[in-house]
Parts: C-alpha cells; structure tokens; sequence
C-alpha cells in the first residue's frame, strides 16, 4: 500500500535561510509525487509534481524537490526563505495508471519564517 | 476564469440536520473528488467521481453521499450529520495527465457540527 511521510509537522526558518521540508514515500510501483501548498484560508495549489522524467524537478515560487528512489524520498527546497512562503505543505503521492484516481497526502508541514 | 467553486465557505449546524455542500467546476473535467482535512491527519479521499453518474467510495466515506448528473457538479451530501463530520472540506476537480489526475482545488468549506 502506498503512503508518505511528512518529517516534521512545524518547521521554522529564518527570512533568507534555506528551506527543506522532508517527505518520504512507500509505494509498491514508481509512483507519481507532487507538493501542494495552502496559504491561510485557501485550498491547495500544485507547486510541482515528479513523473518519472527527469529527477530534479522545478515549481512555482523557486521551490525545487529531488526524487531519490533508494531513499524513497521526495524532499522540497528553496535557497532562501520569503516571508510569503509561510504556509503549509503537503507532499502526495499516486501510484498511477490503475490507480490514476487516487491520491494519498501526507499529514503537512506548516512552514513559518521568522523575520 | 478556471476555478472549482465551493457553497457555502463556512456552516455550522446541528447533529442530524440534512445539509448539501455544492461544487462546481468550469473546466469540463471528468473526474472530481471530495476529501476532508483535519489537524495531522492531511487530506484524506471521502468519494470521487470518474464521470457522470460514475461514483465511487474513498478511504472515508462513512456517513457521506454523492451524486454527479452533471459534470460540472458535484454535491456532497450529509445525511444525518454528527460531531465527528465537523471538518474542513475540499472539493477538486482533475485532468488526466498522463497515468494520473491532475488535481484543481476549489478553497474549502468549513464545517461545524453541534
């Protein structure tokens, strides 16, 4: 069965700092993973998603994230910290294909930056 | 402009009265799905919809119905509404992108149940 992890369920960074967010995943098939963002009284918003092309893949807002399979991993970065990127964040995945329907979250990280 | 529109934003209710949240999108999507978000739980699936009149269950959906008779909409409806139904609820609607659905949320509607 798959699911994902969320390491951290607050995290706090100073205004410029680097900001990583750790999610790892169990999936039985290579699994199609994204990160999804809430801003305060909003829904979500898709910040970027891994579909098994290339590795490293860029979003919205200068956050990046690396899928590494031995790790099983799929954590979110960005090099310096704005205040408006306080939120919080949820990584996802979906096996895909015969499961295209579904989509499993993980439990967030709520993002705060410190001025 | 694309978007998934959720009525109402914020309801509060008593135990046991029938209540219906609305969702609608306007980007001709086949697929839509409703989840509930509560405090370290993330997001969790109640029922999606494949197409018109193609319904099926999530990881929970005790306690909740659905509809779709129209593509652009999809209802969620609590029959008999109890405490543990109180909750933020997100309606989204999805675009087959490769071997998956690319997911469009609409902003939340908040539920209390007394």
């Amino acid at each position: 069965a798959q699911s994902v992890t969320q390491l951290g369920s607050h995290v706090s960074v100073s205004e410029g700092a680097l900001v990583l967010l750790r999610c790892n995943y169990s999936s039985s098939v290579p699994p199609y993973l994204f990160w999804y963002v809430q801003y305060p009284n909003q829904g979500l918003q898709l910040l970027l998603k891994y579909t098994s092309a290339a590795t490293l893949v860029k979003g919205i807002n200068g956050f990046e994230a690396e899928f590494k399979k031995s790790e099983t991993s799929f954590h979110l970065t960005k090099p310096s910290a704005h205040m408006s990127d306080a939120a919080e964040y949820f990584c996802a995945v979906n096996p895909g294909y015969s499961s295209a329907s579904k989509i499993i979250f993980g439990s967030g990280t709520r993002l705060s930056i410190r001025p | 402009e694309a978007q998934v529109t959720q009525n109402p934003r914020y309801l509060i209710t008593v135990t046991g009265k029938k209540l219906t949240v609305t969702c609608s999108q306007n980007m001709n999507h086949e697929y839509m799905s409703w989840y509930r978000q509560d405090p370290g739980l993330g997001l969790r699936q109640i029922y999606y919809s494949m197409n018109v009149e193609v319904t099926d269950k999530g990881d929970v959906p005790e306690g909740y119905k659905v509809s779709r008779k129209e593509k652009r909409n999809f209802p969620l409806i609590l029959e008999s509404p109890s405490p543990n139904q109180t909750s933020l609820y997100f309606c989204a609607s999805g675009l087959l992108s490769g071997g998956f659905y690319e997911q469009y949320f609409g902003p939340g509607t908040r539920l209390t149940v007394t």
